[in-house]
C-alpha cells in the first residue's frame, strides 16, 4: 500500500532564511508526488508536482522540491522564507496512471515564518 | 470559472439528523472526491467517483453515502449524523486520466452536537 509521511508536525523559520518541509513516501512502482498548501479556513491549493524527468521541480510562490528516489523523499524547499508562507503544507503521493487519480495525503506540516 | 464550489459553508446538526453536502465543478473533470480533514490526521478519503455514473469507497466511508448526479455534481449525504462526523469536509476534482493535480473546494465545516 502506498503511504506518505511528513515527519515534522511543525517547522519554524525566521523570515529570509531557507526553509525545508520534509516528505517521505512508500509506494511500489513509480510515484507521482505533489505538494499542496492550505491557508486558514481555505481549501488546499496546488504548489508543485513531480511526474518524471528532472528531479528538481519548481512551483508557485518560489517553492521547489527535489525528488530523491534512493531516499524515497520529496522535500519542499524555498531559499528565502516570507511571513506570508506561514500555512499548513501537505505532501501527497499517487501511483500509476489509473486508480482514478486518487492520492494519499500526509498528515500535514504547519510552517510558521517569524519576522 | 468558479472551480469547485461547495454548499453550505457551515452547518450544525443534532445527533441523528441527516443532511447533504453539495459539490459542483465547472472544469469538465472526470473524477471527483470527498475528503474529511481532522486535526493531526491530514485528509482522509471518504468516497470518490472516477467518472459519471460510478462511485467507490475510500478510506473512511462508514456513515456516508454519495451520489454522482452528473459530470458536474457530486453530493455527500449523512443519513444519521454522529458527533464523530464533526469535521471539515472538502470536495475535490481532477482529470483522472492525466497527471494533474486535484482542485479543492473551500470546505464545509460541520459540527454534530
Amino acid at each position: 500500500a502506498q503511504s506518505v509521511a511528513q515527519p515534522e508536525d511543525q517547522v519554524n523559520v525566521a523570515e529570509g532564511n531557507p526553509l525545508t518541509v520534509k516528505c517521505t513516501y512508500s509506494v511500489s512502482g513509480n510515484p507521482y508526488l505533489f505538494w499542496y498548501v492550505q491557508y486558514p479556513n481555505r481549501g488546499l491549493q496546488f504548489l508543485l508536482k513531480y511526474i518524471t524527468g528532472d528531479n528538481l521541480v519548481k512551483g508557485s510562490y518560489g517553492f521547489e522540491a527535489e525528488f530523491n528516489k534512493s531516499q524515497t523523499s520529496f522535500h519542499l524547499k524555498k531559499p528565502s522564507a516570507l511571513v506570508s508562507d506561514s500555512a499548513l503544507y501537505f505532501c501527497a503521493v499517487r501511483w500509476g496512471r489509473t486508480n482514478a487519480g486518487k492520492s494519499t495525503f500526509g498528515d500535514g506540516t504547519t510552517l510558521t515564518v517569524k519576522p | 470559472n468558479a472551480g469547485v464550489t461547495q454548499t453550505p459553508k457551515f452547518q450544525v446538526l443534532k445527533t441523528g439528523q441527516s443532511m447533504t453536502l453539495q459539490c459542483a465543478q465547472d472544469m469538465n473533470h472526470n473524477s471527483m472526491y470527498w475528503y474529511r480533514q481532522d486535526p493531526g490526521m491530514g485528509l482522509r478519503l471518504i468516497y470518490y467517483s472516477a467518472s459519471e455514473g460510478t462511485t467507490d469507497k475510500g478510506e473512511v466511508p462508514n456513515g456516508y453515502n454519495v451520489s454522482r448526479l452528473n459530470k458536474r455534481e457530486f453530493s455527500l449525504r449523512l443519513e444519521s449524523a454522529a458527533p464523530s462526523q464533526t469535521s471539515v469536509y472538502f470536495c475535490a476534482s481532477n482529470q483522472a486520466a492525466s497527471y494533474n493535480e486535484q482542485f479543492f473546494g473551500p470546505g464545509t465545516r460541520l459540527t454534530v452536537l
